[in-house]
């Protein structure tokens, strides 16, 4: 069975500064992971995904993600963090097989202030 | 390129109450998927359609149901309708070979 577990549940920043979202899973296959964002009463939009093809995975709006197998995490990063990057994160892990549902965790609110 | 779109935005219903959601997926896609995002939560997959056939299914009760039409659009229904089915739910479209979802804004249900 698939899960993943998100060690935050909130994280402030200051404006500019670096961004750190913790994220582990766990995944009997080789799983695909990816982080989604959710701004405040918006639907969820894709930040990046990973699948094997390299393990540091770059994304939308500076944001990067590392895999590292032999500690099950998928870390998600920004060198300097911006008012709008407030939001909630979810990482998310899917088993690479076709079709298959999304196991989300339970969020983290990142919150930026100036 | 239109995304995915879902109808309507907001939706508030009493309880015993039958409700329908819509979907339309992105362009291109065959799959789509429903997800509860109850709140403060993250999402929970209730089931998944494709080829007009419900292929996979989260932990949700009968009262849940689903239909894809052959344009790929799709709906949710939720009968007997509970407090506890108030939530977000989104929409999510996909190819079936590959396992990335974009998912729409969302019906936000208020069940009194």
């Amino acid at each position: 069975a698939q899960s993943v577990t998100q060690l935050d549940s909130h994280v402030s920043v200051s404006e500019g500064t670096p961004v750190l979202l913790r994220c582990n899973y766990s995944s009997s296959y080789s799983p695909s992971l990816f982080w989604y964002v959710q701004h405040p009463n918006k639907g969820l939009q894709l930040l990046l995904k990973y699948t094997s093809a390299a393990t540091l995975v770059k994304g939308i709006n500076g944001f990067e993600a590392e895999f590292k197998k032999s500690e099950t995490s998928f870390h998600l990063t920004k060198p300097s963090a911006h008012m709008s990057d407030a939001a909630e994160y979810f990482c998310v892990v899917s088993a690479h097989q076709a079709g298959t549902a999304l196991i989300f965790g339970k969020g983290t609110t990142l919150s930026v202030s100036s | 390129d239109a995304g995915v779109t879902q109808s309507p935005t907001h939706l508030i219903k009493t309880r015993g109450q039958q409700v329908t959601l819509r979907c339309s997926p992105k362009s291109g896609h065959d799959t789509v998927s429903w997800y509860q995002q109850a709140l403060g939560q993250g999402p929970q997959f209730i089931f998944q359609y494709y080829e007009e056939e419900e292929r996979q299914r989260g932990n949700f009760p009968d009262r849940f149901s689903g239909h894809q039409f052959p344009n790929y659009s799709s709906e949710l229904n939720v009968n007997a309708l509970l407090l506890g089915d108030s939530a977000l739910y989104l929409c999510a479209s996909s190819l079936r070979e590959a396992d990335t979802q974009y998912f729409g804004p969302g019906t936000r249900l208020t069940v009194l």
